[in-house]
């Protein structure tokens, strides 16, 4: 299958400052890419789409204003967790797919483990 | 309604056995349905794709799709203690641009 990179895998940042994560498509190019958040024992949230060369769509609850994403190129995507706070601390998720108008699969990056301290 | 269902479980089979995970889903404008298995603190990893009525078998692992019945289920033949992990049902609709909606996922137990 296709493979997605997300780095870094985990980060420990201090209340207030803010993380990076990238998400990049290795061996595919992503139209548009999928930023999901989970919480222990509970399934994946779907936070935005990011679409390539455009502004990401949020789902509702989500605040844009917080979590940026910017999707600069078919291979990488970014979300930046600003102004973190204890609240923050989640398994984040980016995923992909392939490009095309019919039923392609989803694959994910391993993930970022976010503890804010 | 949710979106996507799921049984949480834990389903507990003993080793060897027939594993049956079930979904249901709500939208159906849904085109794309997957099937996922999550061990704790990893990310999703793609077991099965389906989008087609019927069944779709790979290895072990058989998908089943009725979408009149907006159903779709995972049978898991011989299972092993390494099946042992939550398994995520996902659909989407039709396009590599359409977003993928989850369930809570079933916890799934093979006891040796």
């Amino acid at each position: 299958g296709a493979v997605v990179s997300q780095h870094p895998s985990w980060v420990i940042c201090k209340s207030g400052t803010s993380v990076k994560i990238e998400c990049r498509s290795l061996d595919f190019q992503a139209t548009t890419m999928f930023w999901y958040r989970q919480f222990p024992k509970q399934s994946l949230m779907l936070m935005a789409t990011s679409n390539e060369g455009s502004k990401a769509t949020y789902e509702q609850g989500v605040e844009k204003d917080k979590f940026l994403i910017n999707h600069a190129s078919l291979t990488l995507s970014t979300l930046t967790v600003t102004s973190a706070h204890p609240e923050d601390s989640s398994f984040y998720i980016c995923s992909a797919r392939l490009r095309g108008l019919m039923n392609t699969e989803a694959f994910f990056g391993q993930g970022t483990r976010l503890t804010v301290v | 309604q949710k979106e996507v269902e799921q049984n949480s479980g834990p389903l507990s089979v003993p080793e060897g056995a027939i594993a049956s995970l079930n979904c249901t889903y709500s939208d159906r404008g849904s085109q794309s349905f997957f099937w996922y298995r999550q061990y704790s603190g990893k990310s999703p990893e793609l077991i099965m794709f389906i989008y087609s009525n019927g069944d779709k078998e790979d290895g072990r692992f058989t998908a089943q799709l009725n979408k009149a019945s907006q159903y779709v289920s995972l049978l898991i033949r011989d299972s092993q203690p390494s099946d042992s992990a939550t398994y995520l049902c996902a659909v989407s609709k039709s396009g590599g641009y359409q977003k993928v909606t989850f369930g809570t996922g079933t916890k799934l137990q093979v006891i040796p």
